[in-house]
Order: C-alpha cells, then sequence, then structure tokens
C-alpha cells in the first residue's frame, strides 16, 4: 500500500517549452501533495505544498508563475514547469500524504523526475 | 520553525557491523520524526516513525531508531549492515505550516557499507 507514482520518469525538452509532471496516489487518497526539488547530492527543497480543490501554497523564493501546481483530485497532482530554461533541470519529487483519521502525518514518495532543459 | 540536523556526511561501514545513522532535532512541543531511504535516481522510501509511545521504534528492512528526549535525538540503527543498505539517509521532522503538515529534512546522510 501507499504507492506514489509520477509520469514522466524522464524528460528532455528544448529551452523555452513547458513541461508537465504527474504525481499519482495509486491506493489512497491524499488531500495534501507535496512538491520539492532536489539537486545532486543534496537535501530536499519544499517547493509548494497543494490541497485538492484549493491553491498551492508555495514556499518563499519559488515563482508560483513558474511552477504551476494544479491538486484536482484527492489522487493527482500535476506540477508544470513552465518556459523552462537550463537552471530549471534538476530532479523533482512529490509526496502525498495518507488521510487517516484526520491526520496527514505520514508523506509517501513517488520516484522523482528527472527533467533536462537543454 | 522545526529543524532537525544530521551531523556526519558519510557513514562507512563494514558489511555485518552495526549501523547508526545520527540525527537530532529542535522542535517546539512534541516532535514527530522520520527516516527515509533514497537509492540512487529514486525517490524517497519510507522506513520509520516516531509519534508517540515506545522510545524504540522499528522499522522497514531491519531498522530501528531510538528516540531520546533528553538528548534530543532520533539515531537510525541497523545490528547488521547488508551492502544493499548503501543508499542515502534523510531524517525528518513535521513542521506545521498553515495547517499543512509539512517536513523539515535534514542535509543527508551517504551511507557506504563496505564488503
Amino acid at each position: 500500500g501507499a504507492v506514489v507514482s509520477q509520469h514522466p520518469s524522464r524528460v528532455i525538452c528544448k529551452s523555452g517549452t513547458s513541461v508537465k509532471i504527474e504525481c499519482r496516489s495509486l491506493d489512497f487518497q491524499a488531500t495534501t501533495m507535496f512538491w520539492y526539488r532536489q539537486f545532486p547530492k543534496q537535501s530536499l527543497m519544499l517547493m509548494a505544498t497543494s490541497n485538492e480543490g484549493s491553491k498551492a501554497t508555495y514556499e518563499q523564493g519559488v515563482e508560483k508563475d513558474k511552477f504551476l501546481i494544479n491538486h484536482a483530485s484527492l489522487t493527482l497532482s500535476t506540477l508544470t514547469v513552465t518556459s523552462a530554461h537550463p537552471e530549471d533541470s534538476s530532479f523533482y519529487i512529490c509526496s502525498a500524504a495518507i488521510l487517516a483519521g484526520g491526520s496527514t502525518d505520514t508523506q509517501y514518495f513517488g520516484p522523482g523526475t528527472r527533467l533536462t532543459v537543454l | 520553525a522545526q529543524s532537525v540536523a544530521q551531523p556526519e556526511d558519510q557513514v562507512n561501514v563494514a558489511e555485518g557491523n552495526p549501523l547508526t545513522v545520527k540525527c537530532t532535532y529542535s522542535v517546539s512541543g512534541n516532535p514527530y520524526l522520520f527516516w527515509y531511504v533514497q537509492y540512487p535516481n529514486r525517490g524517497l522510501q519510507f522506513l520509520l516513525k516516531y509519534i508517540t509511545g515506545d522510545n524504540l521504534v522499528k522499522g522497514s528492512y531491519g531498522f530501528e531508531a531510538e528516540f531520546n528526549k533528553s538528548q534530543t535525538s532520533f539515531h537510525l540503527k541497523k545490528p547488521s549492515a547488508l551492502v544493499s543498505d548503501s543508499a542515502l539517509y534523510f531524517c525528518a521532522v513535521r513542521d506545521w505550516y498553515y495547517g499543512n503538515n509539512r517536513l523539515a529534512f535534514g542535509k543527508g546522510n551517504q551511507v557506504v557499507v563496505i564488503p
């Protein structure tokens, strides 16, 4: 149980294009999903918190117009990197918090998406 | 804000020896603590968590962690390390922020198990 998928696992795109990454909770409903960015050999940097049916909460320094987040259902959240540039190249990881008796204390992570912008 | 610290960058251990990965925390109130493991080019896998109750928490793959309130620590342990345990390990604490249970992660520890 508690499986989270991400698609695609790897994407290479040209500078200026937009890329959409999907995050799905496969066997549970997640009221909250989180989007992280990870640079090589570094910790995870939280980008935004996404609640189903409401606007995402972005961390300080994260451009909300650059990184569009949509959380349309309890099992799907998407991150769109708009007008991607080489500095956006990174490993993007999502997580989903299980809804269990009102507690959302455990996050389960997707396998990550490697974005390379040429 | 809540935070965790992982003081070591890399932990080297011989296969079959005990493995310890250190984590200390700084919180206001009761801590909710987590350990995750990350293999190369993969997402994080949940190992275990401490919410309340017994100070010794048992998790996946033979790992356990001991919550020590007086030392504000939550060290991850495994009695006998395997080569397959070589990975990046993250300690995390729940950080309540505008009603969302976000996690604050440590910098991570690279564990290398030597055959």
